[in-house]
C-alpha cells in the first residue's frame, strides 16, 4: 500500500520555542495532505488541509498563524507549532490522498515542556 | 456526512473472525462506507471501503446491507497485531482538497490468545 513518513517520530521542545514536523508521501505524488491531532484518549481531530502550492484550508477553531502550514511540493507538506506551549503537547498525524482513499503517517509526538 | 454508531470495544479469540457491526441508518446514496484500524500510539490505517456490494481484499470483508444502513467488518482470522481501535466512517466522495474523514470513537478490538 501507499506509504506516508513523518519526521521526527517524536520531539520534546521547550515552551515557547518552534517544532517543525515533515509528512512525506514516499511513492505517490499528493496533491492534497491533511493534518490531524490526536489528544491521550480522543480521537483523531482535523486540523487543516494542505493543498500543493496554494494556502492551507484550516478547520474551525484552529489558529492559522500558530499552525503553520507549507506544501510546497507533491511529496512534502509540513506543520510548523510556533511558539509552542504545553497544551499543544499531543499525537500529530498527517494523511494524503491516493486514488480515493486516505493513507496515514505513523505520527508524531510532541511534548512541549 | 452520516454519523455511525459502533459498540465501543470486542473480544475475539485468536484465530476465529472478529466480526465488527457499524450501523449508519442515515446514509444517503452517494455516502461511502470507510473503514480504519488505530494500533495503538500509531497513525490510523486503511483497511477497506465500499458503496454498496461487498468488498473484499488481503486484509478484511466488508459486507454492507441492502438498505445499506448498517455494515459488518470482517477479519476472517484475527491475531494479535490486530488489537486496535476500528473507526467506520461514511463520508461523501468528493475527493481533492473537500476529502475529510470524520473520526468517531469507534471500537477497540482485543484480541486475545
Amino acid at each position: 500500500g501507499a506509504v506516508v513518513s513523518q519526521h521526527p517520530s517524536w520531539v520534546i521542545c521547550k515552551s515557547g520555542t518552534s517544532v517543525k514536523i515533515e509528512c512525506r508521501s514516499l511513492d505517490f505524488q499528493a496533491t492534497t495532505m491533511f493534518w490531524y491531532r490526536q489528544f491521550p484518549k480522543q480521537s483523531l481531530m482535523l486540523m487543516a488541509t494542505s493543498n500543493e502550492g496554494s494556502k492551507a484550508t484550516y478547520e474551525q477553531g484552529v489558529e492559522k498563524d500558530k499552525f503553520l502550514i507549507n506544501h510546497a511540493s507533491l511529496t512534502l507538506s509540513t506543520l510548523t507549532v510556533t511558539s509552542a506551549h504545553p497544551e499543544d503537547s499531543s499525537f500529530y498525524i498527517c494523511s494524503a490522498l491516493r486514488q480515493g482513499a486516505k493513507f496515514f503517517g505513523p505520527g508524531t509526538r510532541l511534548t512541549v515542556l | 456526512d452520516a454519523k455511525t454508531t459502533q459498540p465501543p470495544s470486542m473480544d475475539c479469540a485468536e484465530g476465529r473472525a472478529a466480526n465488527l457491526p457499524c450501523n449508519h441508518s442515515t446514509i444517503s446514496g452517494n455516502e461511502y462506507v470507510y473503514w480504519y484500524r488505530q494500533i495503538h500510539s500509531q497513525g490510523p490505517q486503511y483497511i477497506i471501503h465500499g458503496l454498496k456490494n461487498n468488498e473484499t481484499n488481503e486484509m478484511a470483508s466488508l459486507i454492507i446491507t441492502e438498505d445499506r444502513k448498517s455494515s459488518t467488518l470482517i477479519l476472517p482470522h484475527a491475531t494479535l497485531r490486530d488489537t486496535a481501535v476500528y473507526y467506520c466512517i461514511v463520508r461523501f466522495d468528493s475527493g481533492g482538497s473537500n476529502y475529510k474523514l470524520t473520526f468517531g470513537k469507534g471500537t477497540l478490538l482485543t484480541v486475545n490468545p
